[in-house]
């Protein structure tokens, strides 16, 4: 089965500044996917940015970048000048390939608490 | 459109008694979960459906039971509620074709069972 971990229950930084999330993970297949959500105090689930296993160039997503590195099975999120409103928490997760009959669901790790402090 | 919603917003239970969560998504989307969050848990699956017709266990399944009533609907019920059911629930849909993978999530539902 696979697992995903957080190591960082709680972070903080400073608005402005360059924070890093990490995430590692524990899979036996080749080809997979990856994600980082943001869940704000709404509750909204947001998708902040995607990576599949296959592609070797880093996904960026404005602020946001992620540092793939498939040997190590290591996949954190790097967000630039951050802002007020990246106050949420993050969640790094993982998708099987989906099968002929669907997609597969997501593992997610427990989370890392992200505080940007003006 | 809508994306995926979710009914009721939140909702209270005594011990015992029986309700169904209902989630709709119109993205015609082919697969949809349930998931709940517990604090320092992150999200767990519990059920859920690859495609119309189909119906999978997730991580903790005890307890819940679903229907995939139709391609848009996902029910989740809870036939008998106990207080460890206590916990925010997520359901989520998601496309199969095309290279799209991502999963929408709906707003959740704030269940407590005293």
């Amino acid at each position: 089965a696979q697992t995903v971990t957080q190591s960082q229950p709680e972070m903080s930084v400073q608005e402005a500044e360059t924070v890093t999330l990490s995430c590692t993970y524990d899979t036996s297949e080749n080809n997979y996917y990856l994600f980082w959500y943001k869940q704000p105090p709404s509750r909204q689930m947001i998708l902040v940015i995607r990576q599949e296993a296959y592609k070797q160039q880093n996904a960026t997503e404005n602020r946001f970048s992620v540092n793939f590195q498939k040997a190590a099975k290591s996949f954190s999120l790097k967000i630039s000048d951050s802002q007020l409103g990246d106050t949420a928490m993050y969640f790094c997760a993982f998708m099987k390939p989906f099968s002929n009959s669907g997609n597969t669901p997501l593992v997610f790790g427990k989370g890392t608490r992200l505080s940007v402090i003006a | 459109n809508a994306g995926v919603t979710q009914t009721p917003k939140f909702q209270v239970l005594k011990t015992g008694q029986s309700m169904t969560l209902q989630c709709a998504q119109d993205m015609n989307h082919n697969s949809m979960y349930w998931y709940r969050q517990d604090p320092g848990m992150g999200l767990r699956l519990i059920y859920y459906s690859a495609s119309e017709g189909t119906t999978d266990k997730g991580e903790v399944p005890n307890g819940y039971n679903v229907s995939r009533l139709n391609k848009r609907e996902f029910s989740l019920r809870l036939e008998s509620a106990a207080p460890s059911q206590t916990s925010v629930y997520f359901c989520a849909s998601s496309a199969a074709s095309g290279g799209q993978y991502e999963q929408y999530f709906g707003p959740g539902t704030r269940l407590t069972v005293t």
